[in-house]
């Protein structure tokens, strides 16, 4: 069965950097593409980022656009996102989801999501 | 960015009612609009994609309609399991973009 695992969660101070993890099994990763979406305490979704089954086309919200990256490693079924300059407002869970598709489209599994919170 | 609003933001239905959700689009995004269903403490759960499919494992109470910049979610009949918070995203063009989603309680 389709499944994506986060990790890498955890308390961090503002400005200092955190690595997510995503690791997924029950499907051939590499042709999906894949998202982060987030979700902060008692707010609504928020789509962050994507790219695509290749690894080659991303794309950003607006809110982490030059501070996070997304990447994948298609040999280790692994998705990442690297977060910099970690603002307090970032403080959130963050959900590892596939695409339904190779490229482009919405959302059909979601993982378990992992914690991620900016505090001094 | 596309702007997605939903309405109502919360209601409260018996068991058994039918309970209708709209979304709507700052711009049209023809027919590329997914439904979302989130219980507390939990991820989310993937409903419809393109407005009206339902994805795998979904029961046929759930149904979407709309097109362009107007769309619904219906629940023919609720269940106890149906109370949640139910999100709708447009996936037309990046970013991509969640509504504020629509708390369904109980009566």
């Amino acid at each position: 069965q389709v499944q994506v695992v986060e990790s890498g969660g955890g308390v961090v101070q503002p400005g200092r950097s955190l690595r997510l993890s995503c690791a997924a099994s029950g499907f051939t990763f590499s042709s999906y593409g894949m998202h982060w979406v987030r979700q902060a305490p008692g707010k609504g979704l928020e789509w962050v980022a994507v790219i695509w089954y290749g690894g080659s086309n991303k794309y950003y919200a607006d809110s982490v656009k030059g501070r996070f990256t997304i990447s994948r490693d298609n040999s280790k079924n692994t998705l990442y996102l690297q977060m910099n300059s970690l603002r307090v407002e970032d403080t959130a869970v963050y959900y590892c989801a596939r695409d339904l598709r190779e490229a482009g489209s919405t959302i059909d599994y979601w993982g378990q999501g992992t914690l991620v919170t900016v505090s001094s | 960015d596309i702007q997605m609003t939903q309405s109502p933001s919360s209601l409260s239905a018996s068991v058994g009612d039918r309970v209708t959700i709209t979304c709507r689009a700052s711009q049209g995004i023809s027919n590329y609009l997914a439904w979302f269903q989130q219980k507390p403490g939990k991820a989310p759960k993937s409903l419809i994609y393109a407005s009206s499919s339902l994805q795998s494992g979904v029961p046929s109470k759930f149904s979407g309609s709309g097109s362009g910049t107007d769309f619904t979610l219906t629940i023919s009949s609720l269940q106890p399991e149906d109370f949640a918070t139910y999100y709708c995203q447009q996936y037309n063009s990046y970013p991509f973009t969640f509504g504020p989603g629509t708390k369904v309680d109980i009566k």
